[in-house]
């Protein structure tokens, strides 16, 4: 049983530049969320999907923006990228429909903005 | 606003011993509260999660308190092992749909 996989597994981008970065959820979860973790510090959540929509928001600016698809899947978008986007960038995934279901990580993926 | 905190960011433990980690949380409205474990190099991996409606849960060497009254929550480790050392995060759920996790507890097992 596979679990939250995320591509790519490191990334290197410079300033204004914009990035996509891709997630699989868990087999049986439709619910995708994204958070960023900046070095030494919490996840910070960013957004949620559910049914292709997005759900709830975090406090980040417009420049994040994201999509799920059909399967569940789902893409983290970033433009014009900053210096301190740089961090590791989480995508968890559960099973919507359901109160209190934890949430479930993959291995992330480390951008650095040079 | 809802703030999740840890009480201590390291703690260093001997091998076999018992260890207790330690988390405050603000929001009385919080239902549902999880433990992670985040080793380098990885993804928050899940541990133990308690609903508002308990007050202890027991997993395999691991036990989460909940005392709602003091708004905090606590992790113990029977016998800790070495594969035991990593960063431990409380995370809660305010709402269904986003966690709020704190700064983390590294926790080193000495031999």
């Amino acid at each position: 049983d596979a679990g939250v996989t995320q591509s790519p597994t490191h990334l290197i981008k410079t300033r204004g530049q914009q990035v996509t970065l891709r997630c699989s959820p868990k087999s049986g979860h439709d619910t995708v969320s994204w958070y960023q973790q900046a070095l030494g510090q919490g996840p910070q959540f960013i957004f949620q999907y559910y049914e292709e929509e997005e759900r709830q928001r975090g406090n980040f600016p417009d420049r994040f923006s994201g999509h799920q698809f059909p399967n569940y899947s789902s893409e983290l978008n970033v433009n014009a990228l900053l210096l301190g986007d740089s961090a590791l960038y989480l995508c968890a995934s559960r099973r919507g429909g359901a109160e209190n279901q934890p949430q479930h990580f993959g291995d992330g993926t480390r951008l650095s903005i040079l | 606003g809802e703030s999740v905190g840890l009480h201590l960011p390291t703690l260093s433990v001997q091998e076999g011993d018992n260890s207790i980690i330690n988390c405050a949380y603000s929001n009385s409205a919080s239902d549902y509260f999880i433990w992670y474990k985040q080793e380098s190099g990885k993804g928050p991996q899940f541990i133990i999660d308690i609903r508002s409606n308990m007050d202890k849960r027991q997993g395999q060497r691991v036990t989460v308190l909940l005392n709602k009254t003091v708004k905090h929550l606590s992790l113990q480790i029977a016998a800790t092992q070495p594969g035991d050392s990593a960063v431990y995060f409380c995370a809660e759920n305010g709402d269904d749909y986003k966690l709020s996790f704190g700064a983390g507890t590294t926790v080193t097992v000495r031999a």
